[in-house]
Formats: structure tokens, C-alpha cells, sequence
């Protein structure tokens, strides 16, 4: 069971816009703004989509953003495209001696 | 260019040992804490355990710890990971990733494309 918690998977039609919410407690996401998000294609390593909760590095796509409330962080993209179908992973850290928590990634299908 | 390239992965039997190498390029590579994320077959990611630029300091997952050694060359811009006593959930693909430390934030910004350890008899 991993520490966070992230649904199994989403769907959406191109153009639309879906969201992705991350679960942990106070001594993770509720804790810090130090909530990262990740994108993995098949077969290929994570790249950074969302990093201190809202940032995106240079070369992501302004359709994606994030936002916490509380203990739980959300990705959100707008404007699906089917470039966007990948597996998700939300990460903080953590004040444990387990420095990085991930969930247990959310699946996007765009149809 | 900027990247992380993971060797040594293979086939090891339970008990058996492995080390894992991460060449870095492209950025100066002591100026930045180094770490290692593994993923299961199938499964999501793990982080495994973490070294500071100097390798002065080093954390470890408590599922790891005791049994994997993280450590840095920073005049060959290498990072390492010596896998002793491997157990079949040890099986994974293993990332190394570059890690950005600020004020505001501890977030994975670079990661390798991976190296498949599998421990099986």
C-alpha cells in the first residue's frame, strides 16, 4: 500500500479537463508545499510535471497545474490530448526517516 | 546534454549482491544530492535512498536499510548503489534522479531511463 493515495485511474475526450487528486496526511502533503507530480509513459522514466505544489518547469505545458488544500494535492489538465495518456505520480516529502512518499500512480485514458 | 545513464542491472539470486552505477552529464554534478527510486514490475514508484553532494550525508528506506549502500565519485561524476542480501521484492526497475533541494521545495527534476534488477533463483 503506498503512502499516498491517488485514484487507479481517470478518463477524459480530448479538450476536456480532468483532475487528479493525491491524499496523504500532515506529515507529508498537509505538511509542506513540497508535493511533486510525475508523468510516465510506458516503458520510459518519470518527468517532472508540478514541483512546491503549482510550478511547472520550463517546457511543460501551461494545461497542466496543481493546487493543494489540506492534506490532499491535485493535478489538474485541461484541454486532454491523447499525448496526455500516460500514468500519474503524485510525491512529497516527508518529516519521516522515509524521506519521499509516492502514491500509487493514477492511469489516464484519453478515449 | 543533460542525463543520467544507470548500468548493472541483471539477474542475481536471493542472497547474492549487485552494484548499480549512474553516469551523470551536463550539469556539475557535486553541487547536487543524488537519489534512488525503484519500481516493481507493474507496480508504482519507491523511493530507495538518498546522498547529499559531498556524500557526507545518505538516507535510506527502511525496507533497504541494512542492506544497500548509497555512495557518489564526484570526480567521475558516478553515482553508486551496492545491493547486498537481495530478496525477490527487491525486483525492480531502478532510476537514478537528480535531486533539486530549495527553500521551497525537494522534488525529483532529472531521472535515467532505468535498470532492471531481478532476484530470482
Amino acid at each position: 500500500q503506498s503512502a499516498l493515495t491517488q485514484p487507479a485511474s481517470v478518463s477524459g475526450s480530448p479538450g476536456q479537463s480532468i483532475t487528479i487528486s493525491c491524499t496523504g496526511t500532515s506529515s507529508d502533503v498537509g505538511g509542506y508545499n513540497y508535493v511533486s507530480w510525475y508523468q510516465q509513459h510506458p516503458g520510459k522514466a518519470p518527468k517532472l510535471m508540478i514541483y512546491e505544489v503549482s510550478n511547472r518547469p520550463s517546457g511543460v505545458s501551461n494545461r497542466f497545474s496543481g493546487s493543494k488544500s489540506g492534506n490532499t494535492a491535485s493535478l489538474t489538465i485541461s484541454g486532454l490530448q491523447a499525448e496526455d495518456e500516460a500514468d500519474y505520480y503524485c510525491s512529497s516529502y516527508t518529516s519521516s526517516s522515509t524521506l519521499w512518499v509516492f502514491g500509487g500512480g493514477t492511469k489516464l485514458t484519453v478515449l | 546534454e543533460v542525463q543520467l545513464l544507470e548500468s548493472g542491472g541483471g539477474l542475481v539470486q536471493p542472497g547474492g549482491s549487485l552494484r548499480l552505477s549512474c553516469a551523470a552529464s551536463g550539469f556539475t554534478f557535486s553541487s547536487y544530492a543524488m537519489s534512488w527510486v525503484r519500481q516493481a514490475p507493474g507496480k508504482g514508484l519507491e523511493w530507495v535512498s538518498a546522498i547529499s553532494g559531498s556524500g557526507g550525508s545518505t538516507y535510506y528506506a527502511d525496507s533497504v536499510k541494512g542492506r544497500f549502500t548509497i555512495s557518489r565519485d564526484n570526480s567521475k561524476n558516478t553515482l553508486y548503489l551496492q545491493m547486498n542480501s537481495l530478496r525477490a521484492e527487491d525486483t525492480a526497475v531502478y532510476y537514478c534522479a537528480k535531486v533539486v533541494v530549495t527553500r521551497g521545495g525537494r522534488y525529483f527534476d532529472l531521472w535515467g531511463r532505468g535498470t532492471l534488477v531481478t532476484v530470482s533463483s
